[in-house]
């Protein structure tokens, strides 16, 4: 079973900090990954996509992909209490149509 | 543009019951998505489809089914509703190709009883 997992528990940062999440991915060929935030009691909406190495940055969002290390990382800079939310990891599994989701980290930014 | 539209907002079922929840997007997408989200957990896929007539399971397909008759609708058919398919369950889509970006419905939470 082709899986993604984000294992931390609720993250409560200070207003202004940095805010940064994890996720493992167990298919060593997907290409394709995604961070959607989802506030409580809406539906997600895409933050974040990224498909090659390295850093792809916009605006306070910043994902990280190591395909060699099978994990994706999202920073949050200037941490804002808008920010407050799940955050759900995705990714588009190899020769795959299927987009399989983290169970999600809930972030908490304090004022 | 209404986007992806999902019918009804709230249900409560019986055990044993069934019901479909609707599901129907406007921007001429060729993928369609059921997901269910359980409280405090990510989303789990139920059925997907690439395209008018074609539809595959996903992680829980059990105890229910999918039909994709034209590229607009996408109808998730619950047959007889147990207390595990109390959920959330998120309709979303996108084009297939170009930038991949999941547009989500606005979710319908079902409560069986």
């Amino acid at each position: 079973q082709k899986e993604v997992e984000q294992n931390s528990g609720p993250l409560s940062v200070p207003e202004g900090a940095i805010a940064s999440l994890n996720c493992t991915y167990s298919d060593r060929g997907s290409q394709s990954f995604f961070w959607y935030r989802q506030y409580s009691g809406k539906s997600p909406e895409l933050i974040m996509s990224i498909y090659s190495n390295g850093d792809k940055e916009d605006g306070r969002f910043t994902a990280q992909l190591n395909k060699a290390s099978q994990y994706v990382s999202l920073l949050i800079r200037d941490s804002q209490p808008s920010d407050s939310a799940t955050y759900l990891c995705a990714v588009r599994f190899y020769g795959n149509n299927r987009l399989a989701f983290g169970k999600g980290n809930q972030v908490v930014v304090i004022p | 543009n209404a986007g992806v539209t999902q019918t009804p907002k709230f249900r409560i079922l019986k055990i044993g019951q069934s019901m479909t929840l609707q599901c129907t997007q406007d921007m001429n997408h060729n993928y369609m998505y059921w997901y269910r989200q359980d409280p405090g957990m990510g989303l789990k896929l139920i059925y997907y489809s690439v395209g008018a007539g074609i539809t595959d399971k996903g992680e829980v397909p059990n105890g229910y089914n999918v039909s994709r008759s034209t590229t607009e609708d996408f109808p998730l058919r619950l047959e007889l509703a147990a207390p595990s398919q109390t959920s959330v369950y998120f309709c979303a889509s996108w084009q297939g190709t170009g930038y991949e970006k999941l547009f989500f419905g606005s979710g319908t939470q079902l409560s069986v009883l």
